[in-house]
């Protein structure tokens, strides 16, 4: 069965700080893959998604995540986070003709002054 | 502007009511799903359609109940069946890919449940 693993609960970065939460997913197909973003009390906004072809995409914010077939992984990362990067991360697997999109647990992102 | 709307934004209950959460989007969409998100548990999927009158099962239906009358409404029903309904319920949207690839999905803002 497919599942995704965010290993991180709780990240804690300066303003100003890189930024790398990371990711790992469990499916037997091709998985298309993607990042979103929760701000308390509200929706999921999409930050980023990879299907195909370069394995390194770009989002909006700033954000990048890069596609490693090999570790499995789908880490997100920013050059600079910012006080309103301040959010809930989720990241998301799901696959070609599967209905489903599986999330993990989610990483909350501290942002230190 | 296009989205999805997702009504009431707080609802509270007493244990043994019905309750229901509205989802209407007009984004043009044939999909749409309820997930349900406790803290620390990320999202877990209740229901989703594919198409007008035709809807299966997620991860956690126990519980709930669904309909899909039209293409742009998909309401849940949180029934007295559902032993711990206090959450945060997500409604979203995607255009069906099929087999054509994955579905990006579209968010509602949420609904926070209470059962007082």
């Amino acid at each position: 069965a497919q599942s995704v693993t965010q290993p991180d609960i709780h990240i804690t970065v300066s303003e100003g700080a890189s930024l790398e939460l990371r990711c790992n997913y469990s499916y037997g197909a091709t998985p298309y893959l993607f990042w979103y973003v929760q701000s308390p009390g509200q929706g999921l906004q999409l930050l980023l998604k990879y299907f195909s072809g370069d394995t390194l995409v770009q989002g909006i914010k700033g954000f990048e995540a890069e596609f490693k077939r090999s570790q499995s992984s789908f880490n997100l990362r920013k050059p600079s986070v910012h006080w309103s990067d301040a959010a809930e991360y989720f990241c998301a697997v799901g696959a070609k003709g599967d209905d489903k999109i599986i999330f993990g647990k989610g990483t909350r992102l501290h942002i230190l002054p | 502007d296009g989205g999805i709307t997702q009504s009431p934004k707080y609802l509270f209950r007493k244990e043994g009511q019905n309750v229901t959460l509205s989802c209407e989007q007009n984004l043009n969409h044939d999909a749409m799903y309820w997930y349900r998100q406790d803290p620390g548990q990320g999202l877990r999927l209740i229901y989703y359609s594919q198409i007008v009158n035709d809807f299966q099962k997620g991860d956690i239906a126990e519980g709930y109940s669904v309909s899909r009358e039209k293409k742009e409404s998909f309401p849940l029903t949180v029934t007295s069946a559902q032993k711990n309904p206090t959450a945060f319920y997500l409604c979203a949207s995607s255009v069906y890919r099929g087999w054509g690839g994955a579905n990006v999905l579209t968010f509602g803002a949420g609904s926070r449940l209470t059962v007082l």
